[in-house]
């Protein structure tokens, strides 16, 4: 079945640390891949987008993504993470089957970031 | 500011009763999209609508309807239909008809079934 995989429901780093959160997607073709970030209560986002080209992208709050064909992932970074990082971190694609922007989302990582 | 502004921010209703929630945006944006989150599932697409007047059903439409009548508005009607309706939902929007992918969602409502 298609679907967007999050691996890690919950991720516990120290401020300061390096961050890594996973995302793999299972389809035929490579979508367009997006990570989206929710704090609590609030809407949802965007961090940073892959549609083509380099497959290191940058994004917003120091956070940036490295698509691997090879292993149909995207996986978020942060060199350093800082307190206000803790939110939950949702990774997304585009089937781009037609029919307007429909977003596949994973089923979200929750980041905590200790003092 | 442009935005997107769900209200009520939290509702509380009796099983049986219909309710509805509000989107309205003021970005200009032609698509519009209702998504309800339960906890460990992330976002599941209800409803979408890429232009005035149409809309059409996303991955988990039962128990939902919707309405087009402007394109600054997309409302969502939760009926008594809907078995487990007690989530929290949002709401978004996009520009045109590119995939830029970026959604512009509101704060959310918090609907919780007594």
């Amino acid at each position: 079945a298609q679907s967007v995989t999050q691996p890690d429901i919950h991720i516990t780093v120290s401020e300061g640390a390096s961050l890594e959160l996973r995302c793999n997607y299972s389809y035929g073709a490579t979508p367009y891949l997006f990570w989206y970030v929710q704090s609590p209560g609030q809407g949802l986002q965007l961090l940073l987008k892959y549609f083509s080209g380099d497959t290191l992208v940058q994004g917003i709050k120091g956070f940036e993504a490295e698509f691997k064909r090879s292993q149909s992932s995207f996986n978020l970074r942060k060199p350093s993470v800082h307190w206000s990082d803790a939110a939950e971190y949702f990774c997304a694609v585009d089937l781009l089957t037609g029919g307007g922007n429909k977003l596949t989302f994973g089923t979200g990582t929750q980041l905590k970031v200790e003092l | 500011d442009g935005g997107i502004t769900q209200s009520p921010k939290y509702l509380f209703r009796k099983e049986g009763q219909n309710v509805t929630l509000s989107c309205e945006q003021n970005l200009n944006h032609d698509a519009m999209y209702w998504y309800r989150q339960d906890p460990g599932q992330g976002l599941r697409l209800i409803y979408y609508s890429q232009i005035v007047n149409d809309f059409q059903k996303g991955d988990i439409a039962e128990g939902y309807s919707v309405s087009r009548e402007k394109k600054e508005s997309f409302p969502l009607t939760v009926t008594s239909a809907q078995k487990n309706p007690t989530a929290f939902y949002l709401c978004a929007s996009i520009t045109g008809t590119a995939n830029t992918g970026e959604l512009f969602f509101g704060e959310g409502s918090r609907l919780t079934v007594l």
